[in-house]
């Protein structure tokens, strides 16, 4: 149980273009979520914080214009990256709890070239 | 001073072998300890969930949280080189987010 989907795995972008992330519960309702970014050989690092049916709480020096999330259901949670560049590649992943703990999507690995 | 120190490591141990992996925490607050396994381009994996101090086994795997010294540990007994990954520890209060420590990579050499 406490799954979560996370699509696409991997996605090569141009440079200017937006990408969507999306991310699934499964088998369970999940009234927040929230998306990290990871960069190689470092620990996980909180974007935001994404809720159901109402905006999105933002880490400190993450640009909420550029990083757009959307809670729309209890299931589903987006993560839209706008105007791509380059320094924005990085492992992106979501995760969501439930009664035990958190459970984390896949990742998903962008590449703006 | 973090939240969460842990040592990043790497760590090398032969197949077989013990495994012993820490954080401390500075937050007496943390109620929820958890750890995560990490493979290369891979999403966390929970592996443990503990509430409160004491001992938690799954398997080949033992959590401990001494919450008087802000100290939990991961065990992991029989190593198999499948089991080369980062090992994130990760922790938490009431219903507010994580707090990551930043990893320990292990590596079991067959």
């Amino acid at each position: 149980g406490a799954v979560v989907s996370q699509h696409p795995s991997w996605v090569i972008c141009k440079s200017g273009t937006s990408v969507k992330i999306e991310c699934r519960s499964l088998d369970f309702q999940a009234t927040t979520m929230f998306w990290y970014r990871q960069f190689p050989k470092q620990s996980l690092m909180l974007m935001a914080t994404s809720n159901e049916g109402s905006k999105a709480t933002y880490e400190q020096g993450v640009e909420k214009d550029k990083f757009l999330i959307n809670h729309a259901s209890l299931t589903l949670s987006t993560l839209t990256v706008t105007s791509a560049h380059p320094e924005d590649s990085s492992f992106y992943i979501c995760s969501a709890g439930h009664g035990y703990g958190y459970t984390f999507g896949s990742g998903t690995r962008l590449t703006v070239v | 001073q973090k939240e969460v120190e842990q040592d990043p490591g790497p760590l090398s141990v032969p197949e077989g072998a013990i495994v012993s992996l820490n954080c401390t925490y500075s937050n007496s607050a943390f109620q929820y300890f958890m750890w995560y396994r990490q493979y290369s381009r891979k999403g966390p994996e929970l592996l443990m969930y503990t509430y409160s101090s004491g001992n938690k086994e799954d398997g080949r795997f033992t959590a401990q949280v001494d919450k008087s010294s802000k100290y939990i540990s991961l065990f992991i007994r029989d190593s198999q080189p499948s089991d080369s990954a980062t090992y994130l520890c990760a922790m938490y209060q009431g219903a507010q987010k994580l707090v990551f420590g930043q990893g320990t990579r292990l590596t079991i050499n067959p």
